[in-house]
């Protein structure tokens, strides 16, 4: 069954420092997301993306986030300057046409921030 | 705006007992309703859906019923197991067609002893 995988599964960086999460939506898929769930915490909307940009994002996306899609298959999403309040496990997701208004998740990135 | 309340956990136990996770939710439109599970050390997997009033959801033994009189969603078992050990988040999103996000309940804890 196909899916969307992350990488890294698990990533420690110093604050200040800036970070790269990447992940492979589900191949026929046109709708890319970023969640993030702060441990103890709800999973949280960051951002949507559609035909190459910005569908919708909330308050939390502000302009230390960045999204984009490389290629055909990567979409990444950028911390330019992490903060220790960044610290969450980064869900990336993905749904089509086919699927509706079913998103798929991937197994997530733990970001710490020391 | 929208929201989904989730009865808080941790919802302990014993292994065949009835599990029901309360949800209910407010929504600006019509909603489709969702329930996801995460095991632990993984992401999140769709476990059900309701896209309509009085439709019911179902996947390995659980059951929900959009119920649009009382706002609610809750997610049943009649005999759970100690691989029912999870997380599980309520989540809604309005609008049918693919790229519409989810918001999430804070999710419920079950835990299932032997």
């Amino acid at each position: 069954e196909p899916e969307v995988t992350q990488t890294p599964s698990h990533q420690v960086t110093q604050m200040g420092q800036e970070v790269i999460l990447r992940c492979v939506p589900i191949s026929n898929h046109l709708y890319f997301y970023w969640y993030r769930q702060i441990l103890g915490q709800k999973v949280e909307f960051l951002v949507s993306f559609y035909n190459n940009e910005i569908s919708e994002k909330s308050e939390i996306f502000d302009d230390q986030f960045s999204v984009e899609r490389p290629d055909g298959s990567n979409f990444t999403l950028k911390i330019r300057s992490t903060k220790l309040e960044d610290s969450a496990m980064y869900f990336c997701a993905s749904s089509g046409a086919l699927s509706g208004n079913t998103i798929y998740f991937g197994e997530g990135s733990w970001l710490t921030v020391v | 705006g929208n929201s989904v309340t989730q009865m808080e956990g941790p919802v302990t136990l014993s292994e065949e007992a009835f599990l029901t996770i309360n949800c209910t939710y407010t929504a600006t439109g019509y909603p489709s309703l969702f329930w996801y599970v995460q095991y632990p050390g993984e992401g999140l997997q769709l476990l059900l859906k309701a896209t309509k009033a009085d439709d019911k959801g179902s996947n390995k033994g659980f059951e929900a019923t959009y119920r649009k009189e009382t706002t609610s969603f809750h997610l049943e078992k009649g005999s759970v197991q100690v691989s029912d050990s999870a997380v599980y988040f309520c989540a809604l999103s309005v609008g049918n067609n693919a790229g519409n996000m989810l918001t999430f309940g804070g999710g419920t804890r079950l835990m299932v002893k032997p």
